[in-house]
């Protein structure tokens, strides 16, 4: 089945303690991307990548990091959390870039407390 | 920059009723690519329709509509005959690739409830 699967789904951690969230998809997809949920805001881009070991920013990068060494996956890396970044996350990949149809994975509930 | 407007935050109407969902976008390109996705209560992100740039023309899938006009730079959907099972969170989102960046921008939401 093809799917884009994230872990954990649900994290309550605490202020600067590191964290990844990871992302893989079995799809062969070249595009991936990170993004944040929170009401009223919508979901905001956090990095993407276009192909392994290529990756960039989004709108909202800052306290995040991400690496691309295999096409599959693309793990979400918060080294020093804070509590702004309690949200809800999605991974999403897609065929090529960002012209085409994300497939999203089911989503990581982070709390920072 | 690019930015995606959905005023509408959150929509009301009783089944059956038709209901529209506005989205306005803003990009300096030439080409882009409009997209509206669907999270239903669940929390997933369900892709529904994808449309560049070129492309004016209106399309139709079953209930769901989307009309697209560069004049007003807007993408709206409507849904026709309303069911319960629409009730969502709606995103409209905007692509603008580049070559060397691709970045898709999504507006903040239009929250539909549809009661009996």
């Amino acid at each position: 089945e093809a799917q884009v699967t994230q872990n954990p789904r649900y994290l309550i951690t605490v202020t600067g303690k590191k964290l990844t969230v990871t992302c893989s998809q079995n799809m062969n997809h070249e595009y991936m991307s990170w993004y944040r949920q929170d009401p009223g805001l919508g979901l905001r881009q956090i990095y993407y990548s276009m192909n392994v070991e290529v990756t960039d920013k989004g709108d909202v990068p800052e306290g995040y990091k991400v690496s691309r060494k295999e096409k599959r996956n693309f793990p979400l890396i918060l080294e020093s959390p804070s509590p702004n970044q309690t949200s809800l996350y999605f991974c999403a990949s897609s065929y090529r870039d960002s012209r085409y149809e994300q497939y999203f994975g089911p989503g990581t509930r982070l709390t920072v407390t | 920059a690019q930015k995606v407007t959905q005023a509408q935050t959150e929509i009301s109407v009783v089944e059956k009723e038709d209901v529209t969902l506005d989205c306005v976008y803003e990009t300096r390109d030439t080409t882009y690519y409009l997209f509206w996705y669907k999270q239903p209560p669940s929390g997933e992100l369900v892709f529904l329709i994808r449309r560049n740039s070129f492309d004016e023309q209106n399309e139709i899938s079953g209930r769901y509509s989307w009309n697209f006009q560069k004049s007003t730079s807007s993408f709206n959907f409507t849904i026709t005959a309303s069911q319960v099972v629409d009730s969502a969170v709606y995103f409209c989102a905007l692509s603008v690739n580049t070559g060397t960046a691709s970045k898709l921008t999504f507006g903040t939401g239009t929250r539909l409830q549809v009661t009996l």
